[in-house]
């Protein structure tokens, strides 16, 4: 079994709407969580880390489900410029353990 | 702060060749890791470090070998390079169990 699991999409919505990302973890000790972003041909970014009580920033909220062992992103009035691979990343014994990434188009 | 710096950028090696991966950091980060991304993939951790002197291996270390002599500095030696070793290689620091910072990657093609 996979450490992290996620849809790998692609995810095709029009410029406005909502879309949500759900990531599945298989290590029920793990502490930390995050959502990377990561453009084509280029090194992950951190997007927003998530927290037990779930956090927003701006257009992004994430969400953490411990007792079912998933992490969630929504990002809300989708941009052209959030065209992106998004990566969901979680903690465990002194390493992270990435998904393959959900991948989003944001259409006109 | 320059951040995590990776050097070369780009190689082509051949078959049987061996090199060394660069990577530095300047933010005093005691954690590193090496990971590779294959085309349309996640990333898989070769190795990793969590202090100079220490250093231990991730889900993929077949084929590679590091060191960490520095907190600065943690090179990725290829042995022996196989065609499965093409790849985009992204090194990462981190100051403790929370968000990495990488590299912009080194694409290496093994031919």
């Amino acid at each position: 079994r996979k450490e992290v699991e996620q849809d790998p999409g692609p995810f095709n919505v029009p410029e406005g709407a909502t879309v949500a990302f759900n990531c599945t973890y298989s290590n029920s000790a793990s502490q930390s969580f995050f959502w990377y972003r990561q453009d084509c041909r280029k090194e992950p970014k951190l997007l927003m880390s998530v927290y037990s009580s779930g956090n927003e920033d701006g257009r992004f909220t994430a969400q953490l489900n411990r007792a079912s062992q998933y992490i969630s992103l929504l990002i809300r009035d989708s941009k052209l410029s959030d065209s992106a691979t998004y990566l969901c990343v979680v903690e465990g014994f002194n390493k992270f353990y990435f998904g393959s990434g959900t991948k989003l188009n944001v259409k006109p | 702060n320059a951040g995590v710096t990776q050097t070369p950028k780009f190689r082509i090696l051949k078959i049987g060749q061996s090199m060394t991966l660069q990577c530095a950091q300047d933010m005093n980060h005691n954690y590193m890791y090496w990971y590779r991304q294959d085309p349309g993939m996640g990333l898989k951790l070769i190795y990793y470090s969590v202090g100079a002197g220490i250093t231990d291996k991730g889900e993929v270390p077949n084929g590679y070998n590091v060191s960490r002599s520095t907190t600065e500095d943690f090179p990725l030696r290829l042995e022996l390079a196989a065609p499965s070793q093409t790849s985009v290689y992204f090194c990462a620091s981190s100051p403790r169990l929370v968000e990495q910072y990488f590299g912009p990657g080194t694409r290496l093609t093994v031919t």
